[in-house]
């Protein structure tokens, strides 16, 4: 399958700085590529996503970037605020885009 | 709409007892999928399917049944339960392939203990 590969684990910052998770990609093929969060004993839930044909989407304080040459895509978080504070995933295509797979997560901690 | 909901929530088994995780998603949904996830590995494909009777395996399918004789369900049978399959299940829906365009939609998770 498609190997995810994500970094970084850990991730602390203080409230009001960037947080960035880059995440990079094996299958040259690969068109979708969603970020997920999960807070602490919760479901995962879709944060955003993006297709091969843009190179950036935003949705307020969250960005995603994709470079199809590198086969990187990145997350950003501006502004960040304590409930920003959960583990987050990447994931992309695999089994022909019959299933995702995930990256290892990072935990995400923004201190007050 | 409940989403997709997953039972039971908690289970504690022995080794070599068998059992079976229920899925039910409300949405219509063609795709269902189960993911196991542990500590430091994220989450890992289990099992997948793309509609009633069809499912296909994910990345670590060994030790796991499904079947999918329902649009709405997707039950995950453990035949012989081992230490190694401790972990938080996941069952996901989405409307579309979930490596194509589909949002999935996780249930709340089923913790099991195998001793």
């Amino acid at each position: 399958g498609e190997n995810v590969e994500q970094h970084p684990s850990t991730l602390s910052v203080q409230e009001g700085d960037s947080a960035v998770i880059k995440c990079t990609y094996s299958d040259s093929a690969s068109n979708y590529f969603p970020w997920y969060k999960q807070e602490l004993g919760k479901r995962p839930q879709l944060i955003i996503d993006i297709r091969s044909n843009v190179g950036e989407k935003k949705d307020q304080r969250i960005a995603v970037t994709l470079n199809k040459t590198a086969k990187h895509f990145s997350l950003h978080i501006t502004e960040t605020q304590p409930e920003d504070s959960a583990v987050y995933f990447c994931a992309a295509p695999a089994n022909s885009g019959y299933a995702l797979n995930f990256g290892k997560g990072t935990s995400l901690l923004v201190t007050p | 709409n409940a989403g997709v909901t997953q039972t039971p929530k908690f289970q504690v088994l022995k080794t070599g007892q068998s059992m079976t995780l229920q899925c039910a998603q409300d949405m219509n949904h063609e795709y269902m999928s189960w993911y196991r996830q542990d500590p430091g590995m994220g989450l890992r494909l289990i099992h997948y399917s793309v509609g009633a009777g069809i499912t296909d395996q994910g990345e670590v399918p060994n030790g796991y049944n499904v079947s999918r004789s329902t649009t709405e369900d997707f039950p995950l049978r453990l035949l012989s339960a081992a230490p190694s399959q401790t972990s938080v299940y996941f069952c996901a829906s989405s409307s579309g392939l979930a490596g194509v365009s589909g949002e999935l939609f996780f249930g709340e998770g089923s913790r099991l203990t195998v001793l």
